[in-house]
């Protein structure tokens, strides 16, 4: 079965510090993975991706991800971390049971929360 | 342009109505889609249209109906909707050929 895990419901971090919101995933095909970021009564926003290439992703807001294929990981990572970047952090994967469009695979979701 | 919007941003409905959300995009792409998203939870699929074909339907009741009269529309048509479908109603668009999904803002309903 394919999923995606994200381990930490709240990550806690002060400003300044770096931040990093985990996220495992399993597929039956290619791993492409997704990190979204979505902030309260809002939509989702497209932060990066990973589909071929490069394992460290570099993407929008200062984020970035390291894909991991060993450890079938793509943790989503900011060097120094605002306040304004808290907000509740999706990773995704594609669902290769379709190949008519692009249907994804969600993890639960990180809150991430960050104190001046 | 990366903008999908979506009418209307807060609905209220009785159980009895049937009312319709829209989305609309205007970046050329042809796969759209339906989510729906309970509060601090993860999106969940509800439809895919590909080319304005129902490609994707993850069973879901049919009080839910959508339709893509063009490209650039989306609708969810609703009828004799249940309190427990109280949600945030997101529609998304990709290229056909590309996995990036793009998200409206979503239509907050309230079914009483």
């Amino acid at each position: 079965a394919q999923s995606v895990a994200q381990p930490e419901d709240q990550v806690n971090v002060a400003e300044g510090n770096p931040l990093t919101v985990k996220c495992t995933y399993s597929v039956s095909g290619n791993p492409y993975l997704f990190w979204y970021v979505q902030y309260p009564n809002r939509g989702l926003q497209f932060l990066l991706k990973y589909i071929t290439g490069d394992n460290l992703v570099k993407g929008s807001y200062g984020f970035e991800a390291e894909f991991n294929k060993s450890q079938t990981s793509f943790h989503l990572k900011k060097p120094s971390a605002l306040v304004s970047d808290s907000a509740l952090y999706f990773c995704a994967v594609r669902d290769w049971r379709y190949q008519a469009g692009t249907a994804l695979i969600f993890g639960k979701g990180t809150t991430l929360s960050v104190s001046s | 342009d990366t903008e999908v919007t979506q009418t209307p941003k807060h609905l209220v409905m009785g159980m009895t109505n049937k009312k319709s959300l829209k989305c609309e995009q205007h970046m050329g792409h042809r796969a759209m889609y339906w989510y729906k998203q309970k509060a601090k939870k993860p999106p969940e699929l509800m439809f895919v249209y590909s080319y304005e074909k129902l490609s994707i339907n993850e069973s879901v009741p049919s009080r839910f109906s959508p339709e893509c009269p063009n490209s650039s529309l989306l609708n969810l048509h609703l009828h004799a909707l249940q309190p427990e479908d109280s949600a945030l109603y997101l529609c998304a668009s990709s290229r056909a050929d590309q996995e990036t999904q793009y998200f409206g803002p979503g239509t907050r309903l309230l079914v009483l």
